[in-house]
């Protein structure tokens, strides 16, 4: 059974300061991908990871994916407010399979 | 583009009645649509993936006949709650695929349902 375990559950950070958010899973993935989700709404998309390697960035939010380590990274440069949010990493086992298994969530608050 | 809609937005139901939720692709066809279920503070559960035409595929411990999905067309599915109970109460959130590169699923805004 495919797990997908991410850490911090919980982040509480400083307006400015950076941080990383870790989403590991246990069996071979040909894609990852990260989510955000606001209170009372629905996903986000934020990045797809599909291949060992792969960095990609989009404003202050940079995501890696380590295939044979079996770990992506969401990492936070010099947060502010509005990052505030749920964030989801989810795990497609092959893409043939098309199911997703979502992460934990890692609850991210910014305090000014 | 890749607009997913799902109406109602908020239904509040008494408990033994059934709840009809659909889901829309806007600006595309979805050939597979997928249903997820979210309780508070929790993660997504996927509970059955629905293709065109066929039958859905259902994950383990949904109970198919309780939650009734209908993929009627390439853009629409339909999950139905029969006999609705309060421990039914959650988020459900429908996603499509486009089918095009990379096929990732784009997400609807999600249906809040409360059963008294």
């Amino acid at each position: 059974e495919l797990k997908v375990e991410q850490n911090p559950l919980f982040l509480s950070m400083q307006e400015g300061k950076n941080y990383t958010i870790y989403c590991n899973y246990s069996t071979t993935s040909d894609r990852l991908y990260w989510y955000r989700q606001d209170p009372g709404k629905s996903l986000e998309s934020l990045f797809v990871l599909l291949s060992n390697g792969a960095v990609k960035q989009e404003g202050r939010l940079m995501a890696s994916l380590d295939t044979k380590a079996r770990l992506s990274t969401l990492h936070i440069t010099a947060a502010v407010h509005d990052l505030s949010a749920t964030y989801f990493c989810a795990v497609d086992i092959s893409f043939g399979n098309e199911k997703l298994t979502f992460g934990t969530g890692t609850r991210l608050t910014i305090i000014p | 583009g890749a607009v997913v809609s799902q109406h109602p937005s908020r239904v509040i139901c008494k408990s033994g009645t059934s709840v009809k939720i659909e889901c829309r692709s806007l600006d595309f066809q979805a050939t597979t649509m997928f249903w997820y279920r979210q309780f508070p503070k929790q993660s997504l559960m996927l509970m059955a993936t629905s293709n065109e035409g066929s039958k859905a595929t259902y994950e383990q411990g949904v109970e198919k006949d309780k939650f009734l999905i209908n993929h009627a067309s390439l853009t629409l599915s339909t999950l139905t709650v029969t006999s609705a109970h309060p421990e039914d109460s959650s988020f459900y959130i429908c996603s499509a695929k486009t089918g095009s590169f990379p096929n990732e699923q784009f997400f609807g805004p999600g249906t809040r349902l409360t059963v008294l």
